[in-house]
């Protein structure tokens, strides 16, 4: 499975969109990008996943580039609630996930 | 639905003890795993199940698993260590590949 980058740490205004992006050069036409989200001791949960066209859903939305070597997470109006860890990865179909260390998402007042 | 629910929450345990963390879901997911996570990282990925009656561990010694129906998948720790303390997830999906539920975790302390 491929490899993604994502910077260590964020952070976002209450109210502001938040945008997290996440590099995955090596991605192959059949990997899926995938998010999840940890809250403080917590399991990780479900955002958001797509394989090349952007995607929208009540959490977030996904735009993913042409060249499917990057993407970015969109929370329109980031709260308080929306810190967090994010953990983008990209899955096979029928593949294995590998987390890497996410993005720490601090939301302030 | 209960989801992916996971017991214990909390345990401490010494050297060379061994311990069963207890994973179960009701969502007929044919996928499971075990993830590990030490203080600051990210998960990783221990043993998994694509079915019941089969699993595949993903690192060496030290834990075992077995699945023998297709709700439960619980997790042993043969002879615990210091550096099997972390917090354990417990995850399922319809199948490999697909969205992963997860439990709240089981954090275990080896002393």
């Amino acid at each position: 499975d491929a490899k993604t980058t994502q910077p260590t740490s964020m952070d976002c205004a209450e109210g502001r969109a938040a945008n997290l992006p996440c590099n995955h050069s090596t991605i192959s036409g059949n990997e899926y990008v995938y998010w999840y989200r940890q809250i403080h001791s917590q399991g990780p949960q479900y955002i958001i996943h797509g394989l090349k066209n952007n995607e929208t859903n009540e959490m977030a939305s996904l735009i993913i580039t042409e060249d499917r070597k990057s993407s970015t997470l969109i929370l329109p109006h980031a709260t308080l609630r929306d810190t967090a860890v994010y953990y983008c990865i990209v899955v096979a179909n029928a593949g294995k996930s590998t987390f890497g260390d996410g993005t720490t998402l601090t939301v302030k007042p | 639905n209960a989801g992916v629910t996971q017991t214990p929450k909390f345990h401490i345990l010494k050297t060379g003890q061994s311990m069963t963390l207890q994973c179960a879901q009701d969502m007929n997911h044919g996928y499971m795993s075990w993830y590990r996570q030490d203080p600051g990282m990210g998960l990783r990925l221990i043993y998994y199940s694509a079915a019941a009656g089969t699993t595949d561990k993903e690192v060496p010694n030290g834990y075992n698993v077995s699945r023998l129906n297709t709700e439960d998948f619980p997790l042993r720790l043969v002879s615990a260590a210091p550096s099997q303390t972390s917090v354990y997830l417990c995850a399922s999906s319809l199948q490999q590949g697909d969205t992963q539920y997860f439990g709240p975790g089981t954090r275990l302390t080896v002393l």
